[in-house]
């Protein structure tokens, strides 16, 4: 079953704008993981959050989580046509101990418009 | 330093066929994690091993799937008999360890069609 839900499934900008996409879960988490996924290479780690962290910064990207509303959400500054690809968030839940074992959302899919 | 090594990187196989995916972890790796990633999907992890012994194997359909990790490096996934829905990408993926707070890094993947 699907942990995480990112919202929204698809969003299309263009170039230079912000995009922001959304995760929710629905269990207690050690960590949340955003992960790009594009034909050229594959699935990639961007950022790790615990859960004793609020906010994060990576580069262009900005990771927020909210474990009282179980949610988190990435943002993607100044946005490239490169950046273009599906944004899976995947959690690892808070049960046995820190297994590492992600429960990974359903996507969503970014394009962004030269 | 290499990543994540997949072949073949496609299959096409008919139902029953049986069909077998290999993946070589980036060295010293100790935990590998095979994927089923259904089109439109996230990945679902299937299986995962700490060096050579299985951790998780909830969502493995034991009935037709089978994996194994030989001397705690490289891995295969077997599928037998191939059913229509098994028509996926299959992801491995290695961390260094089993803890959390580590990321994933994965290959690119084996597609299977089943026709």
């Amino acid at each position: 079953s699907q942990q995480g839900e990112e919202d929204p499934q698809a969003l299309s900008i263009q170039e230079g704008e912000n995009a922001t996409m959304n995760c929710s879960y629905k269990t207690s988490i050690n960590n949340l993981q955003w992960y790009r996924q594009n034909s050229g290479r594959g699935l990639v780690h961007l950022i790790l959050i615990r859960s004793n962290e609020r906010e994060k910064h990576s580069g262009r990207l900005r990771v927020t989580l909210d474990t009282s509303k179980k949610s988190s959400s990435l943002l993607i500054t100044a946005s490239r046509a490169a950046d273009t690809a599906s944004y899976f968030c995947a959690t690892d839940a808070a049960y046995g101990g820190a297994t590492n074992k992600l429960i990974f959302g359903t996507g969503t899919l970014l394009a962004v418009q030269p | 330093e290499a990543g994540v090594a997949q072949s073949p990187r496609y299959k096409i196989i008919e139902k029953r066929q049986s069909v077998a995916f290999w993946c070589n972890p980036i060295s010293g790796h100790a935990t590998l994690y095979w994927y089923q990633q259904i089109l439109g999907q996230g990945p679902k992890l299937l299986i995962q091993f700490q060096n050579n012994g299985v951790v998780d194997d909830s969502q493995l359909p034991k009935d037709r799937f089978s994996a194994e990790r030989l001397k705690g490096v490289d891995s295969t996934l077997k599928i037998q008999p191939a059913k229509l829905e098994d028509s996926a990408v299959y992801l491995c993926a290695s961390s260094p360890r089993r803890q959390s707070f580590f990321e994933q890094y994965f290959g690119p993947g084996t597609r299977l069609t089943v026709t």
